[in-house]
C-alpha cells in the first residue's frame, strides 16, 4: 500500500480528456511539489510534469498538472494512442524522509 | 546532451553483494542531487536512495536502509549504489536519475537501467 494513492487504471478514446488523481497527506503532497512520470512499455520512465504544473521540455501542452491541498491530478486532453502508458505521481515525504511513488495508473486508449 | 549510463547489474546469490555505477555526462555533476529507483518485474517504481550534490546528505527507503549505500565521486562524475545482503525481492531493474536540483525535486533525467537478479 503506497503512501500516495493512484487509481490502478484509466481509459479514454482518442480525442477525449482523461484525468489521473494522486492522493496523499500533509507530510507529502500538501507540503511538497508533485511530479508525474510516464513509462512506455519496456522503457525507462520520463518526467512529464514537475513542480505540480510545469511541463518538462518537449512535453506536449496536452499534458497538464494541478494540485489542491493533499491531492494532485494529471490531465491529458486530445488523447492519442501514443499516450497509452503507465503514469506515476511522486513526491517527497517529510515523515519518511524520501521520495514516494504512487502505485501507477495504466492508461489505455480504446 | 545529458546522459546517464548504469552498469554493474547481474546475477548474484542471496546474501551476496553488487555495486552499481552510473556514469554521467553533459552537466556539472556536483551541482545536482542524484538518486536510484528500482522496478521489480511487472511492478511499479520504488525509490531507493538519494544523495545531495555536495555529498553531504543521503536518504534511504526503509526497504534498503542498512543494506544499501549510495555514494558519488564528483571528480569522476559517477554515482554508485553498493548493495549488500541481497534478497530475492531486490530483483529488478535499477535506474539512476538526476534531480532537477535538490533531493526533494523531480528526477528529470533517467538512465536506461541495469538488471539485477538475486537467485541461487
Amino acid at each position: 500500500q503506497s503512501v500516495v494513492t493512484q487509481p490502478p487504471s484509466a481509459s479514454g478514446t482518442p480525442g477525449q480528456r482523461v484525468t489521473i488523481s494522486c492522493s496523499g497527506s500533509s507530510s507529502n503532497i500538501e507540503t511538497y511539489t508533485v511530479n508525474w512520470y510516464q513509462q512506455l512499455p519496456g522503457t525507462a520512465p520520463k518526467v512529464i510534469i514537475y513542480a505540480n504544473n510545469q511541463r518538462f521540455s518537449g512535453v506536449p501542452d496536452r499534458f497538464s498538472g494541478s494540485k489542491t491541498g493533499a491531492s494532485a491530478s494529471l490531465a491529458i486532453t486530445g488523447l492519442q494512442s501514443e499516450d497509452e502508458a503507465e503514469y506515476y505521481c511522486a513526491v517527497w515525504d517529510d515523515r519518511l524522509r524520501g521520495v514516494v511513488f504512487g502505485g501507477g495508473t495504466k492508461l489505455t486508449v480504446l | 546532451e545529458v546522459k546517464l549510463l548504469e552498469s554493474g547489474g547481474g546475477l548474484v546469490p542471496p546474501g551476496g553483494s553488487l555495486r552499481l555505477s552510473c556514469a554521467v555526462s553533459g552537466f556539472t555533476f556536483s551541482n545536482y542531487a542524484m538518486g536510484w529507483v528500482r522496478q521489480a518485474p511487472g511492478k511499479g517504481l520504488e525509490w531507493l536512495s538519494t544523495i545531495s550534490g555536495d555529498d553531504a546528505d543521503t536518504f534511504y527507503a526503509d526497504a534498503v536502509k542498512g543494506r544499501f549505500t549510495i555514494s558519488r565521486d564528483n571528480s569522476r562524475s559517477t554515482l554508485f549504489l553498493q548493495m549488500n545482503s541481497l534478497r530475492a525481492e531486490d530483483r529488478g531493474t535499477y535506474y539512476c536519475a538526476k534531480a532537477l536540483y535538490y533531493e526533494t525535486d523531480a528526477f528529470v533525467v533517467w538512465g536506461q537501467g541495469t538488471r539485477v537478479t538475486v537467485s541461487s
